[in-house]
Formats: C-alpha cells, structure tokens, sequence
C-alpha cells in the first residue's frame, strides 16, 4: 500500500538556519504531494502541495520539489524564524489531485526554532 | 467562510461508554473525511463521504464505529463501547470535488477523546 516516510525527529535550528526535512513514498499511479504543519495547540494546516512530477509547491518561503525518479518531496527553507516551530506532515493522495482521495500521512516531525 | 468546526473539541468517557463527535464542514464541500491521530504519529484515515454516500472505509474502522452524513452537511462519528485504545485525536477534513484541479483538504481543530 501507500507509504510516507519522513526524516526522523526532532529538529533544533536556530533562528535564520536552513531547514530541511526529507520526505520519502511509495505510491501506486501519480499520487499528489502535500506538507502540512501543525501549530501547538492548532489544527493541521496545509503548507503546501505539488499535484505532478517537477511541480514546486511553495508558501511562506518553504518549497518542496516533486521528484518522481526518487520519489521524494524534500521540504526546504532558506532562513528559518521562531514562528516556524511546529510539527510538519509529509502527506500523499492516493488517487492524485483531480479526484481526490484520502491522505496518507507520514509521521510527522518536530520542529524547534531558537532565538 | 468558517471553516471545519468539530463539536466538542475534548471529551474525556468511560471504558465502556458511547462517544458520539459532531463535524461541520465547509459550507461547499462536498466531501468529508475522517481521521485518528494518536500522540507522536501522523493522522490515519478512517472513512469519507462525498455527499451523504459512505464511499471508502479503512480496516482501523472497526464494527465499534458507525459514521454517518445523513444530509450531505455535517457528519457524526459514533464509538460504541469505548475502550482505552480508543483515545486519540479524531480529525475531521472536507474538501470540493469537481472533475478537474486539485482538491486539497482542509482539517478542523479535532476532538480530543480520552477513554479512563
């Protein structure tokens, strides 16, 4: 079945560190790539998503590029800040972005940002 | 636009006890999604919806858990018999369906239920 794999946590930067967090699947078809972030005490939001192969999902300076030949969708940012201290998901839909299907999540990890 | 809203956000039962948890979806959306997240680990799915039509069940849902969307609007989860394995983080998601685009979905605040 489908599978995420994410980088093993937690992560400690400080402030205006680069970040990045590996994110590994297995998937049948063309699955649709997504990262979501979990604030302390706040519901999952979507981070950003890529539906097709060499597509860049990009949203307040984290990107995250659709490899299809290593099947990996690396989450990046070039200067990390406090406020980026949350939990990140690696997440895919089965049945790729046009129809829509249930997400299968990595298990998450655990980012720290210091002053 | 108000979002997912899930009713209520805790919930803290007995073993043994029924559970029912409530989701409102985003007023548009046509379809509902379930999922458990247990502390440390990412959200697992457990069923969704598209109107009022029940469309893909996972195996984690066992016969002790009943969800319905008798309307195509909100959804209940219901867990009968609750057992301590039970206690989680239940998650609920909705998004648009159409026939072209990407559809991601947007997650509500969850309900923390604790089985003592």
């Amino acid at each position: 079945g489908d599978s995420v794999t994410q980088m093993e946590g937690p992560v400690t930067l400080s402030e205006e560190a680069c970040l990045t967090i590996n994110c590994t699947y297995t998937a049948t078809g063309y699955p649709s790539l997504f990262w979501y972030v979990q604030y302390p005490g706040e519901g999952l939001q979507l981070l950003l998503k890529a539906t097709k192969a060499d597509d860049k999902g990009s949203n307040k300076g984290f990107e995250a590029t659709y490899r299809k030949e290593t099947t990996s969708f690396h989450l990046e940012k070039g200067s990390v800040q406090v406020s980026d201290s949350a939990v990140y998901f690696c997440a895919l839909s089965d049945r790729g972005g046009t129809s829509g299907s249930r997400l299968t999540f990595g298990e998450g990890t655990q980012l720290t940002v210091n002053p | 636009d108000t979002g997912v809203s899930q009713d209520p956000r805790h919930k803290i039962t007995k073993r043994g006890q029924n559970v029912t948890f409530r989701c409102d979806p985003i007023s548009e959306h046509n379809r509902l999604y379930w999922y458990r997240q247990t502390l440390g680990q990412g959200p697992e799915f457990l069923t969704y919806f598209q109107n009022e039509a029940q469309l893909e069940k996972s195996r984690l849902l066992s016969d002790r858990f009943s969800a319905e969307r008798p309307k195509g609007s909100f959804s209940t989860l219901e867990i009968q018999r609750t057992e301590q394995g039970d206690s989680a983080m239940y998650l609920c998601a909705s998004s648009p369906f159409g026939t072209s685009g990407s559809y991601e979905q947007y997650f509500g605040p969850g309900t923390r239920l604790t089985v003592t």
